[in-house]
């Protein structure tokens, strides 16, 4: 079967640092997403490993380790409008198909 | 990068009834993704549109109930038939682009 997990929900405080996890068991492999929703809105690409490793981007960091099935999305310096869903995705070797998680809702307080 | 128009972005329905969902992307693409987001969820793939065949569906979404046109390799539209208050959700349509997914602005529909 396929699965991703993430966290339903996570709350840090502004100007903090938060890592949100991601585990994945999908029918091959071929990169890890990571994608910013606000309430109401479309999601918005952040980043993609398809290489074990950290990518960092601005604020942003993911990393990813294929061997275990595990990436993790870094945000520093927390800001109030990072307050949004994060969705954690995998792209399968099959049929090109996105699979995305749940998602966390990260709550940002002042 | 790739800029995708997609309406209605909002509709309310009478049950029994059908809406069709139109995406515009301002480039050439091979596929187009069709995917729905009830509320409080992530997004759940319904179906892959390719140009000139019948669109492929996830388990659990069938061409009668979500028909599927893909005339051209800029625009594809989504119907959903027939409709009941259990269809009430955000249709997306997303394109990729070098591995990066595109999304429309949603269409958030209501089924009364």
């Amino acid at each position: 079967g396929q699965n991703i997990d993430q966290p339903t929900e996570m709350t840090a405080t502004e100007g903090a640092i938060v890592q949100i996890n991601c585990t994945y068991q999908t029918s091959g492999f071929n990169g890890l997403f990571w994608y910013q929703q606000h309430a109401g809105e479309a999601p918005t690409f952040l980043s993609y490993n398809v290489l074990d490793g950290l990518e960092e981007k601005g604020r942003f960091s993911s990393f990813l380790s294929r061997s275990k099935g595990y990436s993790y999305l870094l945000l520093k310096e927390l800001q109030m409008k990072d307050s949004a869903s994060y969705l954690c995705a995998v792209k399968n070797t099959g049929g090109f198909k996105t699979i995305f998680g749940a998602g966390t809702r990260l709550f940002v307080k002042a | 990068s790739a800029v995708i128009s997609q309406k209605p972005s909002r509709d309310i329905c009478q049950r029994g009834t059908s809406l069709t969902i139109q995406c515009q992307v301002d480039s050439q693409v091979t596929m187009m993704f069709w995917y729905r987001q009830q509320p409080g969820q992530s997004l759940t793939l319904i179906a892959t549109a390719n140009q000139g065949s019948e669109a492929t569906y996830e388990s659990g979404f069938v061409i009668d109930k979500f028909p599927i046109s893909r005339p051209n390799l800029t625009f594809s539209t989504l119907t959903v038939s027939n409709m009941s208050p259990e269809d009430s959700s955000i249709y997306l349509c997303s394109v990729e682009d070098r591995a990066e997914a595109f999304f429309g602005q949603g269409t958030r529909l209501t089924v009364v």
